[in-house]
């Protein structure tokens, strides 16, 4: 059973445009909602992370929305670069749990 | 931020034999996992590494065929143990730089891709 939904699985963006991806999650235990980037032969490394007690969190051109009474969160990725091309995990863990239940990815293209 | 280390970066494997996969972190992490991703997809967390004793496995994974070590806080090693080609994925090792009940970063290798033939 997958704990997060992600979607889309994949997505092309013009330079310039803003990417949106979409997470979903039953489990109203989880408290800690991080986004993972992922390149090409290398392993996730954090992005932006947030928890329930805000709506929102923005750092630079990347923005987490969480709608908590949904159990929905989403990334937004403003004034998208060819350099984000990337995959993109959305996450949930419950704090002092060690799993951090992983999304299924999407794979963003930024097109020039 | 920790660096985790992770060799060998890639392998091509037999059937049927074993490979041992090692992880060295730069710094001290209080929890180091290993997680397997298939081609294409996400992640799923095989096991906790516990410094000292038995890892902790998650359901679907067993000792027998992914033994663990954690002889002290920087160094992990996961074996792959008689292959088969459906083993065949990228292995992380990660690490958590924060004490367990923080919500820290995750740290991850650059994986272990290995192909079993």
């Amino acid at each position: 059973q997958q704990q997060v939904k992600q979607s889309p699985q994949s997505l092309i963006v013009q330079k310039g445009g803003i990417s949106i991806i979409n997470c979903a999650y039953e489990n109203t235990a989880f408290d800690y909602f991080p986004w993972y980037q992922q390149f090409p032969g290398k392993g996730p490394a954090l992005l932006i992370a947030i928890r329930p007690d805000v709506s929102e969190k923005k750092e630079g051109r990347f923005t987490i929305s969480f709608n908590k009474s949904a159990k929905q969160f989403s990334l937004h990725i403003m004034d998208s670069q060819p350099g984000d091309s990337a995959t993109y995990f959305c996450a949930a863990s419950i704090t002092g749990a060690n799993n951090l239940f992983f999304g299924t990815g999407t794979r963003l293209t930024v097109i020039p | 931020s920790a660096v985790i280390s992770q060799k060998p970066s890639r392998d091509i494997c037999q059937r049927g034999t074993s490979l041992t996969i090692q992880c060295q972190v730069d710094s001290q992490v209080t929890m180091m996992f290993w997680y397997r991703q298939q081609p294409g997809q996400s992640l799923t967390l095989i096991a906790t590494a516990n410094q000292g004793s038995e890892a902790t496995y998650e359901s679907g994974f067993v000792i027998d065929k992914f033994p663990i070590s954690r002889p002290n806080l920087t160094f992990s090693t996961l074996t792959v143990s008689n292959m088969s080609p459906e083993d065949s994925s990228i292995y992380l090792c990660s690490g958590l730089g924060v004490p367990s009940g923080s919500p820290g970063e995750l740290f991850f290798g650059e994986g272990s891709r290995l192909t079993v033939l």
